[in-house]
């Protein structure tokens, strides 16, 4: 099995930009789809981003994702940043042994 | 509507067992693969277990492989995780998630809280 290794947290103020990495420790970041969940406080996790870039309707345009195949990485960026951005983000993926595999989270604060 | 709602949780003690159950509504149940997802309390997510939509495949994480058995009736709409030999570390909110291809879960119960402690 692989890792996925977030930064614990990040902080930015509203209406900036702010992206989170999500680092695969072994094998191609490319090889599996990731998806994106945003966890606010005393709430279930939501989908943000699913297959590596797709957006679920409802999400706003202001969340977007890319794969960079160079630091074997997936990165979630929010633009315009609101004080509801305010939550726990978590990357997920899968391995070939269907094992499913969540990053560490990154608490984000919007300050 | 989608909906989820989770239930069984308690306070158990270690070596004690326990079942939860996850009953869905608002979709077709046995057209997807459902999933338990557990959080520590103050911690991240953790995957579980899978069940493929006719029970005919079942996967678990190593740290429950062996304790831990999903299962589901699809006349009842719902998915049931029992667990065994409980330990302390098996202290978390459990989730049931449906999965929407590829393992994306688009959709979440609330959660049920499982405390493990003497």
């Amino acid at each position: 099995n692989f890792m996925l290794t977030q930064p614990h947290s990040v902080s930015e103020s509203p209406g900036k930009t702010v992206t989170i990495s999500c680092t695969r420790s072994s094998g191609s970041i490319s090889s599996n789809y990731v998806q994106w969940y945003q966890q606010r406080p005393g709430s279930a996790p939501t989908p943000v981003i699913y297959e590596d870039i797709q957006r679920p309707s409802g999400v706003p345009d202001r969340f977007s994702a890319s794969i960079d195949r160079s630091s074997n990485s997936a990165s979630l960026t929010i633009s315009g940043l609101k004080t509801e951005d305010e939550a726990d983000y978590y990357c997920q993926s899968y391995d070939s042994s269907i094992q499913v595999i969540f990053g560490g989270g990154t608490k984000l604060t919007v300050l | 509507e989608v909906q989820l709602v989770g239930s069984g949780g308690t306070v158990v003690q270690p070596g004690g067992s326990l079942r939860l159950s996850c009953a869905a509504s608002g979709f077709t149940f046995d057209d997807y693969t459902m999933h338990w997802v557990r959080q520590a309390p103050g911690k991240g997510l953790e995957w579980v277990s899978l069940i493929t939509w006719d029970g005919g495949s079942t996967y678990y994480a190593d740290s429950v492989n062996g304790r831990f058995t999903i299962s589901r009736d699809n006349s009842k709409n719902s998915v049931y995780l029992q667990m065994n030999s409980l330990r302390t570390e098996d202290t978390a909110l459990y989730y049931c998630a449906r999965e929407q291809g590829l393992y994306y879960f688009d959709n979440w119960g609330q959660g049920t809280l499982v405390t493990v402690s003497s």
